[in-house]
């Protein structure tokens, strides 16, 4: 079964310095991934997706994320944090059906 | 264009009781998917529907019911709610179709609380 792990619930950075979201995905097969998030009494917004052409992918706000197969990670980061960065961040996998599974979630605060 | 919408946003019911949401989609969009978010739990598929069918559904009870209508709005019901039914219920629709996979786009919620 598909399954994504996101490592770390809670991750704090220091405004300007780099975010780091982990994720791994458990697949014989590599799926579309994906990074959402939410802010505070909201719904989910799409960060990015990766779908099988590039490996790197750039989403909105500044952030990316890198596919590696090898490690079956898909990890989202952002050179520079942002007081507007805080919120809680979901990576997602897609395989086959259309059924999103999604992880735990990963809350990001940002340190003034 | 305008986003996803669910009504209601907030909704406070006694165990026992049932509850109706809605969901009204992005125009365009034939598929609605709903999910069930708490904090033990995170967020959890409940099912999907694309015009008028379910076309998935997640672990639940059959407690949990849901449809579509022609014009896409999506409602889901919880009969014989229980206090463990407390979350926030996100409805998300997306456009199916080559490049579009996965990309759903989510309402803000209804909060759902069962006292």
């Amino acid at each position: 079964a598909q399954s994504v792990t996101q490592l770390g619930s809670h991750v704090s950075v220091s405004e300007g310095a780099l975010v780091l979201l982990r994720c791994n995905y458990s697949s014989s097969v590599p799926p579309y991934l994906f990074w959402y998030v939410q802010y505070p009494n909201q719904g989910l917004q799409l960060l990015l997706k990766y779908t099988s052409a590039a490996t790197l992918v750039k989403g909105i706000n500044g952030f990316e994320a890198e596919f590696k197969k090898s490690e079956t990670s898909f990890h989202l980061t952002k050179p520079s944090a942002h007081m507007s960065d805080a919120a809680e961040y979901f990576c997602a996998v897609l395989y086959g059906n259309e059924k999103l599974t999604f992880g735990t979630g990963t809350r990001l605060t940002i340190i003034p | 264009k305008a986003g996803v919408t669910q009504t209601p946003r907030y909704l406070i019911k006694t165990r026992g009781q049932q509850v109706t949401l809605s969901c009204s989609p992005i125009s365009g969009h034939r598929s609605v998917s709903w999910y069930q978010q708490t904090p033990g739990q995170g967020l959890q598929f409940l099912f999907e529907y694309f015009s008028e069918t379910q076309r998935n559904k997640g672990n639940f009870p059959g407690r949990f019911s849901g449809r579509q209508f022609s014009n896409s709005r999506s409602e889901m019901n919880v009969s014989t709610l229980e206090l463990g039914d407390s979350a926030l219920y996100l409805c998300a629709s997306s456009l199916t179709g080559q490049g579009r996979v996965g990309e759903q786009y989510f309402g803000p919620g209804t909060r759902l609380t069962v006292t």
